[in-house]
């Protein structure tokens, strides 16, 4: 089946530690996104990506990084400089531009991130 | 600026009795509304979508939504509440303008009563 995979469920950060939460989606989606979800809060948008090798910043982007080297991942690297980590994490795709854009959004079922 | 609001943190509806959801949107242009369903440490779920033409959209699991261009408002509705309706709903406007992405509402907390 198609879908969109997010590794580990759960992860855990020390104070200064850089994590990668992993996002892989067989889909066959141009666009990729990740959000943050935090009680109350909805879901924010950190970066999004519509093509391979190009990314753009969403609404909370500082202390985050992220890469785009192949159309099916789209890994995101929490860093030490993102000082309110807690949260959980979605990854999404969808057949990006404006030619698609009456399509959905498919959500992988996300990363719960703590501090130590 | 493009925003959605949804007026509601928590809906509590009694089990078998019809159940409203709310959203009001703010866009330039024709809007693509959207409305998704979250479960306790899930992703979010499509429910259904507008993007033209009836203004009465059904979708997934008897779910249905009403585009009032005038009022600016897609609120989700089901005739019959069940249990296990009871869960996180977001509804969300898809803008396309220079970029592509979707805002979501800050999501309706539903509870079924048995």
């Amino acid at each position: 089946d198609g879908g969109i995979t997010q590794s580990p469920k759960y992860l855990f950060r020390k104070e200064g530690q850089n994590v990668t939460l992993s996002c892989e989606q067989n889909l066959n989606h141009d666009a990729m996104y990740w959000y943050r979800q935090d009680p109350g809060q909805g879901l924010r948008l950190i970066y999004y990506s519509q093509i391979v090798n190009d990314f753009q910043k969403g609404d909370i982007a500082e202390g985050y990084s992220v890469s785009r080297e192949k159309k099916e991942s789209f890994p995101l690297t929490v860093t030490s400089a993102q000082k309110n980590p807690t949260a959980f994490y979605l990854c999404a795709s969808s057949n990006g531009g404006s030619f698609y854009s009456n399509q959905p959004q498919h959500f992988g079922d996300g990363t719960r991130l703590s501090i130590l | 600026a493009q925003s959605v609001a949804q007026p509601e943190d928590q809906v509590n509806v009694a089990e078998g009795n019809p159940l409203t959801v709310k959203c009001t949107y703010s866009v330039s242009g024709n809007p693509y509304l959207f409305w998704y369903v979250q479960y306790p440490n899930r992703g979010l779920q499509f429910l259904l979508k507008y993007i033209t033409g009836d203004n009465l959209v059904k979708g997934s699991y008897g779910f249905e939504a009403e585009f009032n261009k005038s009022q600016t408002s897609f609120h989700l509705k089901k005739p019959s509440a069940l249990v296990s309706d009871s869960a996180l709903y977001f509804c969300a406007v898809r803008v396309t303008l220079r970029d592509d992405k979707i805002i979501f509402g800050k999501g309706t907390r539903l509870h079924i009563l048995p």
